[in-house]
Parts: structure tokens; C-alpha cells; sequence
């Protein structure tokens, strides 16, 4: 199974700053089938990316996404309050799909 | 609007069995699938599996095979999970999402692929004795 490593743990910033996240596979996610997801506590998570750049329904032009192959990024150009969270990547190339560990972006 | 509701909490012992429900609500059921992924407390996201509501097909993660069986009922349009010989480390919020378009049926049917775009409210499974 392809395992997904996302860095950093933990990402202090202040409103208003930029955010990278990072993805890396363990082998060639096909067709760039990589999502990017924020979970807030106490809710389901919300699909913000799919197929590694395309932004989903509703999702501020804030979020992008960039790579292929086996290096993936999130940016978020700047930091709303709300966008404080934990985001997760996802390969749905090859089953089983894969979750990476979590970036969780605090408030520094 | 498209919502996926999922039923309420659940307490099990441990070697029993739970059933969890995802009804749909808001497009054509059988045009999608559903995937269901479980959160362990304080931790990340595991897929479990993929249930094709057009056929009932369905592909199990591997840690699960043998112990996890989803369904789905058309006419009610709702997803069914149920996770057997329950263990302590069961214990988790299990969550239901639409996976994957139809835009070929048939026999061999095709699917677009772009991620888990709807999921429900998700349900708390606690597995203690």
C-alpha cells in the first residue's frame, strides 16, 4: 500500500501568513489521484482538493494545490481564522486508499 | 442539498457486532459509491472500504477482510456498515462519504474518481466490557 508522510507536524502561524503543507508518497500516486482534506474538532472532514490541484465545490481560491508523482503541496496563500485545523492528504490511485498522519495548522 | 445522516452512538462489548447506517439524501444514490473511514480517538483517518450502490460491489481494506460487511438498500437509499467480532480498539468515530461518480454502467462499470466530496456526521463506536 502506498503510505502517505505529511510535514510538518505542526504548523504555528498568525493570520494573515502563508502555509505549506507537505505530501510525500512512497511510490508514484497514479493519475495524481491525491486529495487534501481540513478536519475541525468535533466534525466529519471536509474535502478541499482533488486530483492534487483541482479545488472542490465552494473551497476559497485561498487553497491551492500543486505536484504529481510523489511530492504534493497545500497552500494557503493567508491565513483566515478559521482556517485552523488539521488537514489530511489522501491517494485514491491504488487500494487501498491511504490517509497521511495530519499537518495540524495552529495559531502561533 | 446532499447529506449523508448517519445513525447514533453506539456501545458494544467486546466479540459483538454493530451496524452503522448512512442514508442519502439529495442526488441519485446508485450513481455514487460510499466509503466508509474510522477515526480512533485523537487519531488520523482509516479507509475501511467501498461500496458501489449501482451493483454492490464492494473492496475491503485488507486489515478488515473477513470481519466488516457493507451494504446498501436502494429503495431507502441508505449505506450499511457492519464491523464484527468487535475489539477495544474498535472504538472510534466510523464515517460514511461519497466516493467515486458513475458515468459508465453496465456490466463493467466506469467511475470518476475525485475523492470523498460528502460525508455524514459520522457515528461513535465505543467497544468496552
Amino acid at each position: 500500500e502506498i503510505v502517505l508522510t505529511q510535514s510538518p507536524g505542526t504548523l504555528s502561524l498568525s493570520p494573515g501568513e502563508r502555509a505549506t503543507l507537505s505530501c510525500r508518497a512512497s511510490q508514484s500516486v497514479s493519475s495524481s489521484y491525491l486529495a487534501w482534506y481540513q478536519q475541525k474538532p468535533g466534525q466529519a472532514p471536509r474535502l478541499l482538493i482533488y486530483d492534487a490541484s483541482s479545488r472542490a465545490t465552494g473551497i476559497p481560491d485561498r487553497f491551492s494545490g500543486s505536484g504529481s508523482g510523489t511530492d504534493f503541496t497545500l497552500t494557503i496563500s493567508r491565513l483566515e481564522p478559521e482556517d485552523f485545523a488539521v488537514y489530511y492528504c489522501q491517494q485514491y490511485g491504488s487500494s487501498p486508499w491511504t490517509f497521511g498522519q495530519g499537518t495540524k495548522v495552529e495559531i502561533k | 442539498q446532499v447529506h449523508l445522516v448517519q445513525s447514533g452512538a453506539e456501545v458494544k462489548k467486546p466479540g459483538a457486532s454493530v451496524k452503522v447506517s448512512c442514508k442519502a439524501s439529495g442526488y441519485t444514490f446508485i450513481n455514487s459509491g460510499i466509503s466508509w473511514v474510522r477515526q480512533a480517538p485523537g487519531q488520523g483517518l482509516e479507509w475501511m472500504g467501498w461500496i458501489s450502490a449501482y451493483n454492490g460491489n464492494t473492496n475491503y481494506a485488507q486489515k478488515f477482510q473477513g470481519r466488516v460487511i457493507m451494504t446498501t438498500d436502494t429503495s431507502t437509499s441508505t449505506a450499511y456498515m457492519e464491523l464484527r467480532s468487535l475489539r477495544s480498539d474498535d472504538t472510534a468515530v466510523y464515517y460514511c462519504a461519497r466516493d467515486r461518480q458513475l458515468v459508465v454502467p453496465g456490466s463493467i462499470p466506469h467511475y470518476y474518481y475525485y475523492g470523498m466530496d460528502v460525508w455524514g456526521q459520522g457515528t461513535t463506536v465505543t467497544v468496552s466490557s
